[in-house]
């Protein structure tokens, strides 16, 4: 059971639209993280979020964490082929435990 | 080392069949995870690891799972008597302590048949 729904489970985009992946809790959590992986390989750690309303950028990508720390989104500007890949955001429900993570968005970024 | 390495990459077993997957985290990581990752899914939770005691074994399905740290450093996921519902990748993670970033390995596919 993963306690953190991401939506949408399949996202098919053409290279230079915008796209947000939303990640949806009923639990609060101390922290989020959002993390890529590609296939055969393990994911790999995006950004880490810890506050409330806090909002980070990297490059193109803009992550997001509620302000009741229940959900987190993550928005690309202008996807490039790059991009394509599993998204998965992260949970730690308090400090001191580990992260669960949710379901997965697969994007594939069309050239 | 220079990253988390797992072995053996991939792995078929006949099912009622033994295994044994390994995972070998960075040099000076304390805690040590276990995943289980369905095909398009998100990894789900088996074990931690802090040195060498297991201090959550919540996530694993059955008694058939097992895991072993035994010297704080190498880790070994023992599957017994596998099912075709074992089938899966199995990724093992470390990270210097708990609240700090974690690095995955590629993981393990498991195939049951």
């Amino acid at each position: 059971t993963q306690l953190l729904e991401q939506s949408p489970q399949f996202l098919s985009i053409q290279e230079g639209e915008n796209l947000t992946v939303y990640c949806n809790s009923s639990s609060v959590f101390s922290s989020l993280q959002w993390y890529r992986q590609e296939p055969g390989e393990g994911p790999v750690l995006l950004v880490t979020v810890v506050t409330g309303g806090e909002v980070k950028k990297l490059k193109r990508l803009t992550f997001q964490f509620g302000d009741a720390r229940k959900d987190s989104s993550l928005h690309i500007t202008a996807a490039q082929p790059g991009d394509t890949g599993l998204y998965l955001c992260a949970g730690q429900p308090s400090r001191g435990n580990q992260f669960y993570f949710g379901t997965g968005t697969s994007l594939t970024v069309i050239p | 080392g220079a990253g988390v390495s797992q072995s053996p990459r991939y792995k078929v077993a006949k099912r009622g069949q033994d295994v044994a997957l390994r995972c070998d985290p960075i040099s000076g990581h304390v805690s040590l995870f276990w995943y289980q990752q369905a095909l398009g899914q998100g990894p789900e939770f088996l074990t931690y690891f802090q040195n060498e005691a297991q201090l959550d074994k919540s996530g694993l399905p059955s008694d058939r799972f097992f895991a072993e740290r035994p010297e704080g450093s190498v880790s070994t996921l023992k599957i017994q008597r596998t099912q075709q519902e074992d089938s899966a990748v199995y990724l093992c993670a470390s990270s210097f302590v708990l609240d700090t970033e974690a690095f995955f390995g590629q993981g393990t596919r498991l195939t049951v048949v």
